[in-house]
C-alpha cells in the first residue's frame, strides 16, 4: 500500500499566526482528504481535495497530484485549532490509508 | 440528525471475553469502516463494507469479524479479546461515489485488561 508521510510531526503557534502542514504520498493516490481531531477525540472531515485547491473560511488546501503532495494552510490561528490533523489517501487497493498526523498546539 | 454514533462509548473488558463495538448511521451510506487508532500508528482499517452483506478486509482484520446485515448497521466483534486490541476505535462512513468525504462516529475507547 501507499505510505503517508506529514510534516512537521508537531506544531506550536501563538494565536494568530499563519501556518502550513504538508502531506506527502509515496505513490499516486485518489480521494486525499483532510482530517482534523479535536482534543475531545472527535475527527470531522476538512476537505476532500484529489487536485487543486479550496477554501473554507480561514483553512484552506493544495493538492498537487501529480507531484504526490498536498498542503493544508492554516491562517490566523486560534486556540479551536489545536488537535491533531491527519491526512488520508487511496492508493491501488481502494483502501484509505492515513497519515500518522501532525499535531498543532495554538497558545493564546 | 443522529449522523454517525458509536455504543458503547467506553468499554472495559478481560482477556478472552467477546466484544461487540456497534455503529449506527442514518445517511443510508453505502460505505461504513472500521479503524483502530493507537498511538504510534495513526488510525489503521480493520474492516470496510461496500453496501450490506458485502465485507472485505483492511489493513489490520486479525482478531476481528464484522457483518452487515442492514445498510445502517455496521458492528464490529472482537471474539476473543487481547490486551493489544486496547485502542480507540472509529466507525466512518461515506456515500457510494468512489469513498468520497469519510464521516467518523465519535469512537469508542476499549481497555482489555
Amino acid at each position: 500500500g501507499i505510505q503517508v508521510e506529514q510534516s512537521p510531526p508537531d506544531l506550536i503557534l501563538q494565536e494568530g499566526a499563519n501556518s502550513t502542514l504538508r502531506c506527502n504520498f509515496s505513490d499516486s493516490v485518489n480521494n486525499l482528504q483532510w482530517f482534523h481531531q479535536n482534543p475531545w477525540g472527535q475527527l470531522i472531515n476538512l476537505f476532500y481535495i484529489p487536485s487543486g485547491t479550496k477554501q473554507n473560511g480561514r483553512l484552506s488546501a493544495t493538492t498537487v497530484a501529480t507531484e504526490r503532495y498536498s498542503l493544508l494552510y492554516i491562517s490566523s490561528s486560534q486556540t479551536t485549532d489545536s488537535g491533531v490533523y491527519f491526512c488520508a489517501g487511496t492508493g491501488a487497493n481502494s483502501k484509505l490509508t492515513f497519515g500518522k498526523g501532525i499535531t498543532l498546539s495554538v497558545r493564546p | 440528525d443522529a449522523g454517525i454514533t458509536q455504543s458503547p462509548r467506553y468499554k472495559i473488558t478481560e482477556t478472552g471475553r467477546q466484544v461487540t463495538l456497534m455503529c449506527h448511521q442514518t445517511w443510508s451510506h453505502s460505505y461504513m469502516f472500521w479503524y483502530r487508532q493507537d498511538l504510534g500508528h495513526g488510525l489503521r482499517l480493520i474492516y470496510y463494507s461496500a453496501a450490506a452483506d458485502i465485507t472485505d478486509k483492511g489493513e489490520v482484520p486479525d482478531g476481528y469479524v464484522v457483518s452487515r446485515s442492514k445498510t445502517e448497521n455496521f458492528p464490529l466483534t472482537l471474539e476473543s479479546a487481547t490486551r493489544s486490541q486496547t485502542s480507540v476505535y472509529f466507525c466512518a462512513s461515506s456515500d457510494s461515489r468512489k469513498q468520497e468525504t469519510q464521516y467518523f462516529g465519535p469512537g469508542t475507547r476499549l481497555l482489555v485488561l
